[in-house]
């Protein structure tokens, strides 16, 4: 069974503030997915990796896939509150696509 | 946006009757799968599809089976509702692998 283990599972900070959100596995995937789910909506896709040392930056957000194609993180640059939300990790396991728990942020102004 | 719908949004049942939740996409996509999302653990993939009536199991899928007998229609059923399958309930499909899953709105099932 591949699994995703995110951390941590909540983090609350204030406006401004940094923060970065883990995503490790003792499987290799072929690609890792971020996404981010509001109250009462689906997931939305923020970004994939596919290379080992891949890093990709969507405005304040920056996402890096480990050289081994086994973790992800997501830093967050002066997070604001439009930041809150659910952010999921998934990993591409050829047919079947495998989430993490995820991480419930909450900024507050 | 990509076209994926289910349906019933909203549902509640009795405990041991059987329950069908519908998925259906327009985009063409392969792959489709059915989550469950409940408190502290995520999304858990229940069942997915990788193409019309080639499916697998994930993992957490006992007391659920599904069928897809077109591309574009993926149909969860439980066979005899029980009150820890009360959950919300999402579909996704996407294309090809490392593509970007589509979601659709969620189901929320309560078993009474």
């Amino acid at each position: 069974t591949q699994l995703l283990e995110q951390s941590p599972q909540f983090l609350s900070i204030q406006e401004g503030e940094n923060l970065t959100v883990y995503c490790n596995s003792s499987s290799v995937f072929s690609s890792l997915q971020w996404y981010r789910q509001e109250p009462g909506e689906g997931p939305v896709l923020l970004v994939t990796v596919v290379t080992g040392g891949e890093v990709k930056k969507l405005k304040r957000l920056t996402f890096q896939f480990g050289d081994a194609r086994k973790d992800s993180s997501l830093h967050i640059t002066a997070a604001q509150p439009g930041d809150t939300g659910l952010y999921l990790c998934a990993g591409d396991a050829g047919t079947a696509l495998i989430f993490g728990k995820g991480t419930t942020l909450s900024v507050s102004s | 946006d990509a076209g994926i719908t289910q349906s019933p949004r909203h549902k509640v049942t009795e405990t041991g009757t059987p329950v069908t939740l519908r998925c259906h996409q327009t985009e063409n996509h392969r792959y489709m799968y059915w989550y469950r999302q409940d408190p502290g653990h995520g999304l858990r993939l229940i069942h997915y599809s990788y193409g019309v009536k080639d499916t697998d199991k994930g993992e957490v899928s006992d007391g659920y089976s599904v069928s897809r007998s077109k591309t574009e229609d993926f149909l969860l059923t439980l066979e005899s509702a029980t009150s820890s399958q009360t959950s919300v309930y999402f579909c996704a499909s996407k294309g090809t692998s490392g593509a970007e899953a589509f979601f659709g709105q969620g189901t929320r099932l309560t078993v009474v």
